[in-house]
């Protein structure tokens, strides 16, 4: 089945510096992935949609200022977490769509727990 | 924005007693999906619904897209502790063509299953 793959798993960081979180696609292409973020006993929310080749469109209420995403290739994109502060602590999950159809179920990374001290 | 309310919140079961939880939306979804997220992990897809009516079966899993479109149940039969986790629905609703449309997430359902 789909597979993606979100790196790392976890990560500890001080106030006032980045973080990168990657994503891959491992067994098909991806030309749009997705980010999400989840507060503990939450759901998950959509941050932004990354778009291989063009910007990323970000949902309301997200400073794409802070969270840089790239999608370098049709397998990975990037967020960046850029001056991260200790609001910004929360379970960063990545997704892809399947295939290229419009109904496509999305599968989902394993997550990446950033810890901004 | 599109809303799902999903019900219940938690459930406190013992193992082998039958489970129901249902989502229900102020709008119309075209494609329904059930995920389970254990702790630390991301969601995993258990069913994914296509058509109003539809029912489909995975294993002890069984879930229905509404007639309506605008709400869905998952059943889970015999519950087993392996079940722990939380139960997420999403309706995924077109962006139109064939663009990929945007996904929404129910609150989640926690289960706790009773040896």
């Amino acid at each position: 089945g789909a597979v993606v793959s979100q790196h790392p798993s976890w990560v500890i960081c001080k106030s006032g510096t980045s973080v990168k979180i990657e994503c891959r696609s491992l067994d098909f292409q991806a030309t749009t992935m997705f980010w999400y973020r989840q507060f503990p006993k939450q759901s998950l929310m959509l941050m932004a949609t990354s778009n291989e080749g063009s910007k990323a469109t970000y949902e309301q209420g997200v400073e794409k200022d802070k969270f840089l995403i790239n999608h370098a290739s049709l397998t990975l994109s990037t967020l960046t977490v850029t001056s991260a502060h200790p609001e910004d602590s929360s379970f960063y999950i990545c997704s892809a769509p399947h295939s290229t159809s419009y109904n496509s179920p999305l599968h989902f990374g394993n997550g990446t727990r950033l810890t901004v001290t | 924005g599109q809303q799902l309310n999903q019900s219940p919140q938690s459930m406190f079961i013992q193992e082998g007693e039958d489970v129901s939880m249902n989502c229900t939306s102020s709008s119309i979804f075209n494609t329904w999906l059930w995920y389970k997220q254990d702790p630390g992990e991301g969601p995993v897809l258990l069913i994914a619904l296509y058509k109003a009516g539809e029912l489909t079966s995975n294993g002890r899993l069984t879930a229905q897209f509404g007639i309506t479109r605008k709400d869905s149940f998952l059943n889970i039969s015999a519950s087993i502790p392996s079940d722990v986790g939380i139960y997420f629905c999403a309706g995924l609703s077109n962006a139109g063509g064939t663009s990929y449309g945007k996904l929404t997430f129910g609150q989640g359902t926690i289960l706790t299953v009773h040896p």
